[in-house]
């Protein structure tokens, strides 16, 4: 069964950071970019940028550059997307989904900033 | 860059069909495809519709899509109680780098 697996919830103090992994299973991990989007209570989703797990490559929104960071470690099917400068507006449901139709999504992680 | 409108609300009876619009300023038309999404609450967004009109394996036929210029919509045929969740259209380029735009979407109720 294909899916990708996200800690439910994690809680940060405003100025932390905090790294959101998103584990791959059940397909080829290096076959599809992940994507990384954010929800806030009652609106879409709104995106963030991607990372190839084959070679690395990123991309970010223009938003979230300055503070967003993703990586990949292939040995565990895993990448993570690392959000600095926390402040409480950042307190939202963070999902990665495969590929670029999203055909495939995390359960998400809710990011509580207090 | 695309912006995309989705009325906030739609209600529908068992059994009955029902509709749901996107319309919105979709740059590069001619390479601009639509997704649909449909979230139950709690729940991860799940893909019900890519590229205009293709439903994934598994998506009952009961919903449908189409689009013409800028504008697009999702049906729901034979309305069930399990339907009742949140809608969003999305548009992107079918590339992989392409922004990944989403609607505000559509909170549809089953009475």
């Amino acid at each position: 069964q294909e899916q990708l697996e996200q800690p439910g919830a994690i809680v940060k103090k405003p100025g932390a950071s905090v790294r959101v992994p998103c584990k791959g299973s059940g397909y080829s991990f290096t076959g599809y970019y992940i994507y990384w989007m954010r929800q806030a209570p009652g609106q879409g989703p709104d995106s963030i940028g991607w990372i190839n797990p084959s070679n690395g490559d990123t991309y970010y929104e223009q938003k979230y550059k300055d503070r967003v960071t993703l990586t990949r470690d292939t040995s565990i099917n895993t990448v993570h997307m690392e959000l600095s400068r926390l402040t409480f507006d950042d307190t939202a449901m963070f999902y990665c989904a495969r590929g670029f139709r999203l055909d495939v999504w995390g359960q998400g992680t809710h990011v509580i900033v207090s | 860059q695309s912006v995309l409108t989705q009325p906030p609300s739609a209600s529908g009876t068992l059994g009955q069909r029902v509709t749901i619009s996107c319309s919105g300023s979709i740059s590069k038309i001619g390479t601009i495809y639509v997704y649909w999404y449909q979230q139950v609450p709690g729940m991860a967004p799940k893909l019900l519709i890519y590229r205009n009109n293709q439903r994934p394996s598994g998506v009952p036929a009961r919903f449908s899509a189409s689009r013409s210029g800028t504008s697009a919509s999702l049906a729901i045929s034979d309305l069930r109680a399990e339907d009742e969740a949140f809608y969003y259209c999305a548009a992107w380029d079918d590339t992989v780098t392409g922004p990944r735009v989403f609607g505000g979407g559509t909170k549809l109720t089953v009475v």
